[in-house]
């Protein structure tokens, strides 16, 4: 069975403060796919990056920087100088490579900043 | 445009009551899902649609009735619903295979008295 944890339930920084949103998975899949949504007020969830489980590098995109960490089933997602614009609830998502696995999501983590 | 359009955006309904929430893809996507989002839950797949066949049905209750006339619309047909059904609900669509990414309609909020 897969299972991926969100402990943070919520968050508050300050603008332009560094965040760190945590993600714990658990598969017993060789290969798997790991997911970042954000899912802003308005409802619809963005996908904000995929990584796959034989791929262990770190990946940077603006602002946004993940590390991936197979050794401690982690893949822990990181906002620097953080935004207003950034508030939002970020959902953890773990999918197998089977045709048959689900797509598991987080309960997600709400992030609200403030200036 | 965006890509996944729901409608409504908002719906309040009594158990009696019978209604339906609409999902239209413009993406040229394969495969089309229902979600579930609860309040402090991960969201729960409902239904998954490939190809307008159904090839997931999450143990969901027969109170919930989706149809897929074709790949580009997906509807969620709600009957003698429950209090506790109250939810979001996510329409979602993809190119079908594990590791694409899912793109997400903006949800409708139901409400059930």
């Amino acid at each position: 069975a897969q299972k991926v944890t969100q402990a943070q339930t919520e968050i508050s920084v300050v603008e332009k403060e560094d965040v760190t949103l945590d993600c714990v998975y658990e598969t017993r899949d060789t290969t798997y796919y790991l997911f970042w949504y954000k899912q802003p007020p308005s409802g619809e969830l963005v996908f904000l990056i995929r990584r796959n489980s034989f791929d262990e590098q770190n990946e940077i995109s603006g602002r946004y920087s993940w590390n991936f960490q197979k050794s401690t089933s982690s893949f822990n997602f990181t906002i620097t100088a953080s935004q207003v614009v950034d508030s939002a609830v970020y959902f953890c998502a773990l999918r197998g490579a089977g045709t048959a696995s689900k797509l598991t999501f987080g309960t997600g983590t709400r992030l609200q900043v403030t200036l | 445009e965006t890509g996944v359009t729901q409608t409504p955006r908002h719906l309040v309904m009594g158990m009696t009551n019978k209604k339906s929430l609409k999902c239209e893809q413009h993406l040229g996507h394969n495969a089309m899902y229902w979600y579930k989002q609860s309040a402090k839950k991960p969201l729960e797949l409902m239904f998954v649609y490939n190809f307008k066949e159904q090839t997931e049905n999450n143990s969901v209750p027969s109170r919930f009735s989706p149809e897929c006339p074709n790949s580009s619309h997906l509807f969620l047909h709600l009957h003698t619903l429950q209090p506790e059904d109250s939810a979001l609900y996510l329409c979602a669509s993809s190119g079908g295979t594990v590791f694409e990414k899912l793109f997400f309609g903006s949800g409708t909020q139901l409400s059930v008295l």
